[in-house]
């Protein structure tokens, strides 16, 4: 069945320091993707998508292509700040609109 | 609007005890869905419905039912609580047409 894997947490970084959150899927078809994200004490919020392969989602500095022929949708930013501590969820839309979400990376900036 | 709600914020049972998650949207969304989160797990899907007396059984349904009789109210029931089913739930809504889904501040649940 269609599955997500994301790179282990914590990761903790310095402000400014360049971010990048694996995730791989496998899946037939092919599926959007998905980042969410997670604040501290909040439910999820969509952080940015793609729908076909080599798309770019793109949010608040965030960035993820959807890549095909490694079947990846790695989180990227260029420079980090405190305030995107969060736990960031990667998924996959499944059948009947259903997601299928990674186990989460937690991200710790300090100042 | 006020997007999706939950109510309550946090509760403790007792095992054996029941209760109901209560989950409201007011952006007239047909499909609704009930996750748990357990801790370095992600979500996992318990329950969704994809319209006003329409639901059907996700990946983890066992220990909980649910009902769908109004667009806008999607409850979660815990019939006899078991300290398993301790967890955050988040209740999330979509439109038809759309994929993405938006999500519910969430209940977090202890059952001791």
């Amino acid at each position: 069945g269609n599955s997500v894997t994301q790179m282990e947490g914590p990761v903790t970084l310095s402000e400014e320091a360049f971010l990048t959150i694996n995730c791989t899927y496998t899946a037939t078809g092919y599926p959007s993707l998905f980042w969410y994200v997670q604040y501290p004490g909040e439910g999820l919020q969509l952080l940015l998508k793609a729908t076909k392969a080599d798309d770019k989602g793109s949010n608040k500095g965030f960035e993820a292509t959807y890549r095909k022929e490694t079947t990846s949708f790695h989180l990227e930013k260029g420079s980090v700040q405190v305030s995107d501590s969060a736990v960031y969820f990667c998924a996959l839309g499944n059948q009947g609109g259903k997601l299928i979400f990674g186990q989460g990376t937690e991200l710790s900036v300090k100042p | 609007n006020a997007g999706v709600t939950q109510t309550p914020k946090f509760r403790i049972l007792k095992i054996g005890q029941s209760m109901t998650l209560q989950c409201t949207q007011d952006m007239n969304h047909n499909y609704m869905y009930w996750y748990r989160q357990d801790p370095g797990m992600g979500l996992k899907l318990i329950y969704y419905s994809v319209g006003a007396g329409i639901t059907d059984k996700g990946e983890v349904p066992n220990g909980y039912n649910v009902s769908r009789s109004t667009t806008e109210d999607f409850p979660l029931r815990l019939e006899l609580a078991a300290p398993s089913q301790t967890s955050v739930y988040f209740c999330a809504s979509r439109k038809a047409e759309q994929e993405t889904q938006y999500f519910g501040p969430g209940t977090r649940l202890l059952v001791l």
